[in-house]
């Protein structure tokens, strides 16, 4: 069992649906990382955050210690949004979650 | 501000060869993290440095993976040999202090093992 599951794997939505992706990890942290990866190309790093909420343009995390889950939302969502979307956990090591595939669709 | 370099960004080499892969993490970043990533996995840690020291090398095949980060500064990853479960992207990341702290990855360098 992986320490971090992520869920969707696979989603597809059009061009202004509200988006939400979720993670749940089951290891001690001290802070929760949402990365952001398009093909071919690097990952960014969206959000640090180790409780409450952060909010970065149309950009949302949330997360909630005590139940282990994190969700990130995306409003409006537009073409240029379609990446794959990486959770990550920090413990005693980094933990990764495999990542949620999105396509937005104009 | 310049982020994480990598290079090369692709690399093709047959089984058994060696391979280097080189990062110049982000100015003053103490912490370095080198990955592996197999396509549609997400990605492992293969080691990190604090400064110049290992603070984690659990998932690294030491018969075959090697990484050294002499100054504190950039670093380099070797492969040798390389077998073809190698072929995967190998992202370096760095950040400030550590985990806890915002880590700001490459573009990566995708190696593929023929």
């Amino acid at each position: 069992k992986n320490e971090v599951e992520q869920s969707p794997q696979n989603l597809t939505a059009q061009e202004g649906e509200f988006i939400t992706i979720n993670c749940s990890y089951s290891v001690g942290i001290s802070a929760l990382h949402w990365l952001q990866q398009h093909p071919g190309g690097g990952i960014v790093s969206l959000f640090m955050l180790s409780s409450g909420k952060k909010k970065h343009g149309r950009l949302i995390a949330t997360i909630n210690i005590q139940e282990k889950h994190s969700s990130l939302h995306i409003t409006a969502s537009h073409p240029r949004d379609s990446a794959v979307y990486i959770c990550a956990v920090a413990g005693n090591q980094f933990y990764f979650g495999t990542g949620t595939s999105l396509t937005v669709i104009p | 501000e310049a982020g994480v370099a990598q290079s090369p960004r692709y690399k093709i080499i047959e089984k058994r060869q060696s391979v280097a892969f080189w990062c110049n993490p982000i100015s003053g970043h103490a912490t370095l993290y080198w990955y592996q990533q197999i396509l549609g996995q997400g990605p492992k840690l293969l080691i990190q440095f604090q400064n110049n020291g290992v603070v984690d090398d659990s998932q690294l095949p030491k018969d075959r993976f090697s990484a050294e980060r002499l100054k504190g500064v950039d670093s380099t990853l070797k492969i040798q040999p390389a077998k073809l479960e190698d072929s995967a992207v190998y992202l370096c990341a760095s950040s400030s202090r550590g985990r806890n702290t915002e880590a700001f990855f490459g573009q990566g360098t995708r190696l593929t093992v023929v």
